[in-house]
C-alpha cells in the first residue's frame, strides 16, 4: 500500500508562536503533496498544492505568509503555521499523490491557546 | 450551488444491510470520482475510484457513476459495524499527479450490531 505519515499527531501551542507539521510519504515518491484543513463535521478544505522543488500554490483566501509550505524532497513536505492564533486551531491533513490517487496522512490536531 | 453535494446524514442501519451513499455534482468537467472512508480523528482512506461513467466493484463495495445525471453512488453490501465511519465522495477534473480534489461534506454512517 501507500503510506503517508504526519508528525506530530497533536500539538498545543501558545498564541503568537509558530508550529511546524511534517508530512512524509513512506513507501513511494510524491512529486505533489496537498495540505487540507478540516473543521469539526465539515469536509476537507484544500489549502495549498505543493510540488517538489518549487513554490506552493495556495487556494484563494489562504494566507501564504501565515501558512508556509516547503516541499524539499520527493518524500517530505512541511507546513509551518506562523504566529498562530486560536482561530488557526483545526485538524490539518496532508496527502501525497501517486498517479491519480491521493493518499492521506492521519492528520495533525492543532490547538492554539 | 456547491460543486459537490452530499447528504451529511447521519445514516444508521442494522448489520447486514445494504447501504447506499450518494453525491451529486454540478460541474460536468469532473472526470475522476473517488470514495474515501474517514474514521473519527483520522485521515481519509481511499476506498474506490472510477474514471468517467460506469460501475466498479471491489469486494462488498460497488461504485457507480452516471455522468449524464451528474450522480455518483457507493453501495456497501452486508454492512458491518467496522464500516461505521464518515464516507466522503471526491472528484477531480483531470488526472495526473497535480490534480485537485473537490470533496463532498461526507455522510456519517453507523452500522449497528
Amino acid at each position: 500500500g501507500a503510506v503517508v505519515s504526519q508528525h506530530p499527531s497533536r500539538v498545543i501551542c501558545k498564541s503568537g508562536t509558530s508550529v511546524k507539521i511534517e508530512c512524509r510519504s513512506l513507501d513511494f515518491q510524491a512529486t505533489t503533496m496537498f495540505w487540507y484543513r478540516q473543521f469539526p463535521k465539515q469536509s476537507l478544505m484544500l489549502m495549498a498544492t505543493s510540488n517538489e522543488g518549487s513554490k506552493a500554490t495556495y487556494e484563494q483566501g489562504v494566507e501564504k505568509d501565515k501558512f508556509l509550505i516547503n516541499h524539499a524532497s520527493l518524500t517530505l513536505s512541511t507546513l509551518t503555521v506562523t504566529s498562530a492564533h486560536p482561530e488557526d486551531s483545526s485538524f490539518y491533513i496532508c496527502s501525497a499523490s501517486r498517479a491519480f490517487e491521493q493518499y492521506f496522512g492521519p492528520g495533525t490536531r492543532l490547538t492554539v491557546t | 450551488q456547491k460543486e459537490v453535494e452530499q447528504d451529511p446524514g447521519p445514516l444508521s442501519v442494522p448489520e447486514g444491510a445494504i447501504v447506499s451513499l450518494n453525491c451529486t455534482y454540478s460541474n460536468s468537467a469532473f472526470q475522476y470520482f473517488m470514495w474515501y472512508r474517514q474514521y473519527s480523528r483520522k485521515g481519509p482512506e481511499l476506498l474506490m475510484y472510477t474514471y468517467s461513467s460506469g460501475n466498479k466493484e471491489d469486494g462488498r463495495f460497488t461504485a457507480q457513476v452516471d455522468k449524464s445525471s451528474k450522480y455518483i453512488s457507493l453501495f456497501i453490501r452486508d454492512s458491518q459495524p467496522s464500516d461505521s465511519a464518515t464516507y466522503l465522495c471526491a472528484m477531480s477534473k483531470s488526472g495526473g499527479s497535480n490534480y485537485k480534489l473537490t470533496f463532498g461534506k461526507g455522510t456519517l454512517l453507523t452500522v449497528n450490531p
